[in-house]
């Protein structure tokens, strides 16, 4: 079945990059996303990459793809106190989509 | 261009009553899926309308019930209200919905946040 796996938790210090892992099931998914979700709101979109790319840069956000390994990452350079939120992958599996339980970043000054 | 908005945000009921959230859709998007998120069990989806039809369902009891009227607006109706189902629920629209070409981008609302006591 379908199963998308984040570690839960991530503390960064200001200014210094994020690293957030995500491994999924899907290896027919074409787009895989990354979204945000600060407290008491809903999820915000980031970035999605296309399964036939390794690697697609947004500003401070870099997303790394490994299709081998079913592996996405998702890295934000020079992390600010306004990053800490709860970041999803998600993946579409079957017509649904699928999203990881989140991992909690939280940046410390 | 307004968002996805949710109604009400937050409610209170009590077990065994019944709820029904509102969910108005992106102008020009016909898809909208519904999601439950606790602590607990993380983002769970509930089922998908488009064009008025439900597309997709999760696996929730037949307690969770939906509909779409034909402005793309959607409700959902949870009936006999348990404790289990206090939560955090999500609406997302999108132009398209499922599986479709292109980058299929889900935009949600706030949610609405239902306490049963």
């Amino acid at each position: 079945g379908e199963d998308v796996e984040q570690s839960l938790f991530l503390s960064v210090r200001e200014g210094d990059s994020s690293v957030i892992n995500c491994t999924y099931t899907d290896s027919s998914s074409t787009y895989l996303y990354w979204y945000k979700q600060e407290p008491g709101a809903g999820l915000q979109l980031l970035t999605y990459i296309f399964s036939n790319m390794d690697m697609k840069q947004d500003q401070r956000l870099t997303v790394l793809l490994n299709k081998k390994d079913k592996h996405l990452s998702l890295r934000i350079a020079d992390t600010q106190t306004g990053d800490s939120a709860i970041y999803f992958c998600a993946e579409i599996y079957g017509q649904n989509f699928v999203f990881g339980p989140g991992t909690r970043l939280s940046v410390l000054p | 261009k307004a968002g996805v908005t949710q109604t009400p945000r937050y409610l209170i009921k009590t077990r065994g009553q019944q709820v029904t959230l509102s969910c108005s859709p992106i102008s020009g998007h016909r898809s909208v899926s519904w999601y439950q998120q606790t602590p607990g069990q993380g983002l769970q989806f509930l089922f998908e309308y488009f064009s008025e039809t439900q597309r997709n369902k999760g696996n929730f009891p037949g307690r969770f019930s939906g509909r779409q009227f034909s402005n793309s607006r959607s409700e959902m109706n949870v009936s006999t209200l348990e404790l289990g189902d206090s939560a955090l629920y999500l609406c997302a629209s999108s132009l398209a919905g499922g599986v479709s070409s292109g980058a299929n981008v889900l935009t949600f609302g706030a949610g609405s946040r239902l306490t049963v006591l």
